[in-house]
């Protein structure tokens, strides 16, 4: 079945300690997202990769990093997690820019 | 950066009737898409529309680029039409900007 899988679903933290939330999809996709859901502000791009070793931020990059070392996944990286950073998290991913996005079922991250 | 705006930002409806969500941007965009937030969270792609009129069942968009706006039409509500209805836009080459979204209600 095609799909986006991220892991995990539900994570509380606490400030400060390293956590990463993994993105793998299973269709050939080159690009692949990383957005944040909050309250009244819709979806905003964490940052995005046309392609293997190809990255670059988006709206909201601050306290975050990725990597893309295989096409398939696109880990995104709270080096450092603060209370700002409790959000809803997707990750998608389309074959290319242009095409249709396919999401993730979503990472609720809570930071205490 | 750009401006996305969606209206209605809430709508209720009963089921079988027709409505129209509207999306307007404030600059040129390269490619234009409508997501339906199910009430579980799950983000599904309606369309890719960056110009143009498409139809899937008793959905319909269209997007007047020139003009800056899409519309997303629903016919004959149904109860599982419920949930947030989100715009983005590609703009500036390479990055992804969403509307806050429409929230819409079809009660039976």
């Amino acid at each position: 079945e095609a799909q986006v899988t991220q892991n995990p679903r539900y994570l509380i933290t606490v400030t400060g300690k390293k956590l990463t939330v993994t993105c793998s999809q299973n269709m050939n996709h080159e690009y692949m997202s990383w957005y944040r859901q909050d309250p009244g502000l819709g979806l905003r791009q964490i940052y995005y990769s046309m392609n293997v070793e190809v990255t670059d931020k988006g709206d909201v990059p601050e306290g975050y990093k990725v990597s893309r070392k295989e096409k398939r996944n696109f880990p995104l990286i709270l080096e450092s997690p603060s209370p700002n950073q409790t959000s809803l998290y997707f990750c998608a991913s389309s074959f290319l820019i242009y095409n249709e996005q396919f999401f993730g079922p979503g990472t609720r991250l809570t930071v205490l | 950066g750009i401006q996305v705006e969606q209206s209605p930002p809430d709508l209720i409806l009963q089921e079988g009737a027709n409505s129209t969500l509207r999306c307007n941007f404030s600059d040129s965009v390269n490619n234009l898409q409508w997501f339906h937030q199910n009430p579980w969270g799950q983000l599904i792609n309606l369309f890719y529309i960056p110009s143009g009129t498409k139809q899937n069942g008793r959905l319909s968009a269209t997007t007047v680029a020139t003009e800056r706006y899409s519309l997303l039409y629903i016919s004959s509500s149904q109860t599982t039409d419920s949930g947030v209805y989100f715009c983005a836009v590609l703009y500036t080459g390479n990055q992804f900007y969403f509307g806050t979204g429409t929230s819409l209600t079809v009660i039976p």
